[in-house]
């Protein structure tokens, strides 16, 4: 079976300091795309940064970047900076699938992260 | 707004009832998608189409699960004599057309579902 795993149900970080969350998965495919997805209390999931697999450069936006270690099955995200509105849970995830299932997204439990003032 | 809306937003159902859910996806948006979200976890994939086409449906638990998009617009999730272990958030998302894997997928609020 193909799995993302988030190691941290939890995280905190403090206002203006960095933090990174951690996200490995299983997949036998060499092509696909990987994504951070967030999903504040109001529920409404929010894409923030995504990666396409053969590319070798990290993925930036802003004050987030990606660590995609394709060897390692490793894609973690860095948040610098951090503001309250970071506060939120934060999703793993690739596309599972192929033009048949529109390329749906395989995710992984996610990581709640609270920022302190 | 411009975005994906759903509805009802919480939906309270006895054991047995039928209910539907239904999704507005961004206007043009060909690709939807329907996940279902248990209390602490992440979502999982129940079905997809392309248009009014359902092209894959091997998310749905089971035969009570039923998904339309008549009109390749509005979709609705349909369960049907509902059991508790069906109480979760219910996703909705579009993408814009084209099958591209990259697409962002917009998500709708959800329909918190409690079964009783």
């Amino acid at each position: 079976a193909q799995t993302v795993t988030q190691s941290q149900p939890e995280m905190s970080v403090q206002e203006a300091e960095t933090v990174t969350l951690s996200c490995t998965y299983d997949t036998s495919e060499s092509d696909y795309y990987l994504f951070w997805y967030k999903q504040p209390p109001s529920r409404q999931m929010i894409l923030v940064i995504r990666q396409e697999a053969y590319k070798q450069q990290n993925a930036t936006e802003n004050r987030f970047s990606v660590n995609f270690q394709k060897a390692a099955k490793s894609f973690s995200l860095k948040i610098s900076d951090s503001q309250l509105g970071d506060a939120a849970m934060y999703f793993c995830a690739y596309t599972l699938g192929d033009s048949n299932s529109g390329y749906a997204l395989n995710f992984g439990k996610g990581t709640s992260l609270l920022v302190t003032p | 707004g411009a975005g994906v809306s759903q509805s009802p937003r919480y939906k309270v159902a006895k054991r047995g009832q039928d209910v539907a859910l239904r999704c507005d996806p961004i206007s043009g948006h060909v690709s939807l998608f329907w996940y279902q979200q248990a209390l602490g976890q992440g979502p999982e994939f129940l079905t997809y189409f392309q248009n009014e086409a359902q092209l894959d449906k091997s998310g749905l638990p089971s035969d009570r699960f039923f998904a339309e998009r008549p009109e390749g617009s509005v979709s609705t999730l349909k369960i049907q004599r509902t059991q508790q272990e069906d109480s979760a958030v219910y996703l909705c998302a579009s993408s814009k057309p084209g099958l591209a894997a990259y697409n962002e997928q917009f998500f709708g609020p959800g329909t918190r579902l409690t079964v009783l």
